[in-house]
Parts: structure tokens; C-alpha cells; sequence
């Protein structure tokens, strides 16, 4: 089975632009997560979604939102950038949520 | 409200010798518990977890884990370092009676000596 994909890997944008993250989940999985992974912050969770339904949602401004299709792929929107967005986002999928989650490689986004 | 401290943000190790990386939790409800590793320019990837069966959990890699209820630990442990385990490691727990919101610790980042 082909893993969990994230496009693009790297990306730069500048204050106050938006964004947005796609993620494709492994065949099958029905689950995709969103995480921010930063230097400071460690890495926390952004949000859930189950067969098109947000299930779960951190602590995170309404910036970030999300959405996921019929056929599981994910995308992540963030809205109004600020330097302190620049961070590494992970999708998992998996197949429930206790079930094991597989991470994507990440994009990395610098905000400048 | 659940939380993970990882002891340690680096540890250091020589070739050969025994890895213990240490993670203690805090829930109110029966946990799920899970050790994570990061490669350079990847995502995680899951070495073990606790789903309340056995309490010794052995992983890929060689790596096990002990969860001790008594102590709120999952420590994570390898008889013999190689210098391939060089990475971050992440403990994560999911309250089972909540949300199901992980929480990761801060990493602990594994160097291995040769």
C-alpha cells in the first residue's frame, strides 16, 4: 500500500497570506489528523475528521480550518498567515481513531 | 485533562549500550499510550502502544515498554543502542474516556556514540 502523502513538502509565504495543505491517507483509512509541529510548541493537534465530519478539534484559532472529501483525501487551510505559523504540518490517517496512525512526511511551511 | 513529560530533551548513549527513555502521564481515565520516532525530514512513525492488554509492550526495532500504572510511567526501553536509532522520540497519550485528543510530550532526542 502506498503511505500517507502530503503536497506540497515545502512552501513560503509571506504575513498575512493564505494557505492550503492537502493530504492523501493511505487506502481505505477513513480517519485524517492534522498536527503542528514547532520547536516551541512541540507537536499538538490540530483537528479530526472522520468520513467528511470534523470529530475533534485543538486549541487553535478559527485561521485554521479543514475539510476532507468523499474518496478521505484531506486539505488544511490556514488564512491570514503569521510568523508564527511557520512550522512542520503532519497528517496522519488511520483506519479508527485508536487504531494506529500513519504520518505523512510533513510540509513545511515558512512564513516570512 | 491528560499530559505527557518526556525526562530528558537529549540523551546520549554509546553503541551497544542500554536505552531508556522516560515518559510519565497524567489521566483520569484508563490511557492509551503509544512511543513515536522521527527520522530527519520525516514524519513519525510508530514503535509501540499500550491499549490496556499487556502491560510489557514490545515494538518494532527491538524497543519494548513497561506501562506501570502505579508510577503513570510508559518508559521506553532497548538492550543494546545501534547507531541507526539516532532520532526524536515521542510519547503520546489518548485519554480513553474523552475526546480522543493525543497529547505528545516534548521529544527526547537520542544520540548514539559509536
Amino acid at each position: 500500500k502506498a503511505g500517507v502523502t502530503q503536497t506540497p513538502r515545502y512552501l513560503i509565504k509571506t504575513r498575512g497570506q493564505q494557505v492550503t495543505l492537502s493530504c492523501s491517507p493511505i487506502s481505505g483509512h477513513r480517519s485524517v489528523s492534522w498536527y503542528q509541529q514547532t520547536p516551541g510548541q512541540g507537536l499538538q493537534f490540530l483537528f479530526e475528521y472522520f468520513s467528511e465530519t470534523q470529530r475533534n478539534k485543538g486549541n487553535f484559532p478559527g485561521r485554521f480550518s479543514g475539510r476532507q472529501f468523499s474518496n478521505s483525501r484531506s486539505e488544511m487551510n490556514v488564512s491570514t498567515l503569521e510568523l508564527g505559523d511557520s512550522a512542520l504540518y503532519l497528517c496522519a490517517s488511520s483506519s479508527s481513531w485508536t487504531d494506529t496512525q500513519y504520518f505523512g512526511p510533513g510540509t513545511r511551511l515558512t512564513v516570512l | 485533562a491528560q499530559s505527557v513529560t518526556q525526562l530528558g530533551s537529549h540523551v546520549s548513549v554509546s553503541e551497544g549500550a542500554l536505552v531508556l527513555l522516560r515518559c510519565n502521564y497524567s489521566s483520569s481515565v484508563p490511557p492509551y499510550l503509544f512511543w513515536y520516532v522521527q527520522y530527519p525530514n520525516q514524519g513519525l512513525q510508530l514503535l509501540l502502544k499500550y491499549t490496556s492488554a499487556a502491560t510489557l509492550v514490545k515494538g518494532i526495532n527491538g524497543f519494548e515498554a513497561e506501562f506501570k500504572k502505579s508510577e503513570t510511567s510508559f518508559h521506553l526501553t532497548k538492550p543494546s543502542a545501534h547507531m541507526s536509532d539516532a532520532a526524536e522520540y515521542f510519547c503520546a497519550v489518548i485519554s480513553s474516556g474523552g475526546s480522543y485528543i493525543p497529547t505528545f510530550g516534548r521529544g527526547t532526542s537520542l544520540i548514539v556514540h559509536p
